[in-house]
């Protein structure tokens, strides 16, 4: 039974530009939520889909977005990319009332 | 807005001795607590959680926590570590109507293990 997979596992983007980071769920459940986990702190929640829509929201710019696809696959892009977006984003996916079980993460260096 | 502190940035202790970490939340309602660990260069593997019921929950890896509401605190332990325990532990508190909703994790404890 496969986990969460995240790819790609590393990037390396300039400033401006604009990356898509991929994600696909536990298999059985239907929730993803995206974290931004800077070096050294926490992780911080971005957003949630469900039913491929955007359910919660954590206090990002418009540059986050994302979407979820009908197969509970989903993808997290960022635009105009920032030295402060350097970091590494956690993809997490659940159930209704089962706790988040989380990816490996991508590693997103900004130049 | 709910919110959790680890006061312990680095936590060092020798091989075969106890742990705590400690962990303190803000929360208005019944919280939903977590604990997570995150070795070098991976994702977070959770170690247990609360949601109701006893506060003594047991984890896996020989952990468990105690949930102390007059405290608001949930710190986890650890009769005797291992060598491999060493990695960052996280502590999150998630909204009590869905578990599966957005969580709000402390800073860290980097723990390190003394041979």
């Amino acid at each position: 039974d496969a986990g969460v997979t995240q790819s790609p596992t590393h990037l390396i983007k300039t400033r401006g530009q604009q990356v898509t980071l991929r994600c696909s769920p536990k298999s059985g459940h239907d929730t993803v939520s995206w974290y931004q986990q800077a070096l050294g702190q926490g992780p911080q929640f971005i957003f949630q889909y469900y039913e491929e829509e955007e359910r919660q929201r954590g206090n990002f710019p418009d540059r986050f977005s994302g979407h979820q696809f009908p197969n509970y696959s989903s993808e997290l892009n960022v635009n105009a990319l920032l030295l402060g977006d350097s970091a590494l984003y956690l993809c997490a996916s659940s159930i209704k009332n089962q706790p988040q079980h989380f990816g490996d993460g991508t590693r997103l260096s900004i130049l | 807005a709910q919110s959790v502190t680890q006061p312990d940035i680095h936590i060092t202790v020798s091989e075969g001795a106890s742990l705590e970490l400690r962990c303190n939340y803000s929360y208005g309602a019944t919280p939903y607590l977590f604990w997570y660990v995150q070795s070098p260069g991976q994702g977070l593997q959770l170690l247990l959680k609360y949601f109701s019921g006893d506060t003594l929950v047991q984890g896996i890896k020989g952990f468990e926590a105690e949930f102390k509401r007059s405290q608001s605190s949930f710190n986890l332990r650890k009769p005797s570590v291992h060598w491999s325990d060493a990695a960052e532990y996280f502590c999150a508190v998630g909204e009590s109507d869905n578990a599966g909703n957005m969580l709000t994790f402390g800073g860290g404890t980097r723990l390190m293990v003394k041979p």
